[in-house]
């Protein structure tokens, strides 16, 4: 089983649609947990940090579930913008330091 | 503010020939660094980190080399590229005493013929 695990999607709804990504990690010792976005040919940028009580950030919020070991991310409203890849990262700690593992991201596409 | 820089941004190498990319980061002291390759359509594979001067972790054992020189200073390197070492090469920050949150480079293409 894969460290951390995304659907790649693509994911292809018109503008104003809500879209949910999920994503699984193993590792249950993980201890921070984040979304990135990244456009083509782009570094990753930090979208948002993900919190066991959930985190909202105008059209997106985000979800913890340490139970089941998955984190998602809710986008509403979408918008042109909003097309890129999503990715997910869990945060192992290994001797004192966070050694970031990512997904393969999500794949969105916002039309017309 | 901190900032993060790393060079080049693109190069074309021909199989067998030595690599060197360089990272520095400013405004901040002691930073975790990190080297991750992105295959094309693939995800980020963390290749090399470090807590300190000196101090490398290997992720992945291949023909790449990485080293820091300096607090803020983190270098990607190979003797010999294969063809296999195409793809996005990204340098990342974070802080020794935060969350875990990384702060990437714009990034260098590479391209080995």
């Amino acid at each position: 089983r894969k460290e951390v695990e995304q659907d790649p999607g693509p994911f292809n709804v018109p503008e104003g649609a809500t879209v949910a990504f999920n994503c699984t990690y193993s590792n249950s010792a993980s201890q921070s947990f984040f979304w990135y976005r990244q456009d083509c040919r782009k570094e990753p940028k930090l979208l948002m940090s993900v919190y066991s009580s959930g985190n909202e950030d105008g059209r997106f919020t985000a979800q913890l579930n340490r139970a089941s070991q998955y984190i998602s991310l809710l986008i509403r409203d979408s918008k042109l913008s909003d097309s890129a890849t999503y990715l997910c990262v869990v945060n192992p700690r290994s001797g004192g330091s966070y050694i970031p593992t990512f997904g393969r991201g999500t794949s969105l596409i916002v039309h017309p | 503010s901190q900032t993060i820089h790393q060079w080049p941004a693109t190069l074309v190498q021909p199989v067998g020939s030595p690599l060197s990319l360089e990272c520095t980061v400013e405004g901040t002291s002691n930073p975790n660094l990190y080297w991750y390759r992105q295959a094309a359509g693939r995800g980020l594979q963390l290749l090399f980190y470090s807590v300190g001067i000196g101090q490398i972790s290997s992720e992945v054992p291949q023909n790449l080399s990485a080293s820091r020189p300096q607090d803020r200073q983190f270098i990607l390197s190979s003797k010999k590229l294969l063809l296999s070492d195409s793809g996005f090469y990204l340098c990342a920050w974070s802080g020794s005493g935060n969350t875990g949150e990384l702060f990437f480079g714009e990034g260098s293409r590479l391209t080995v013929l």
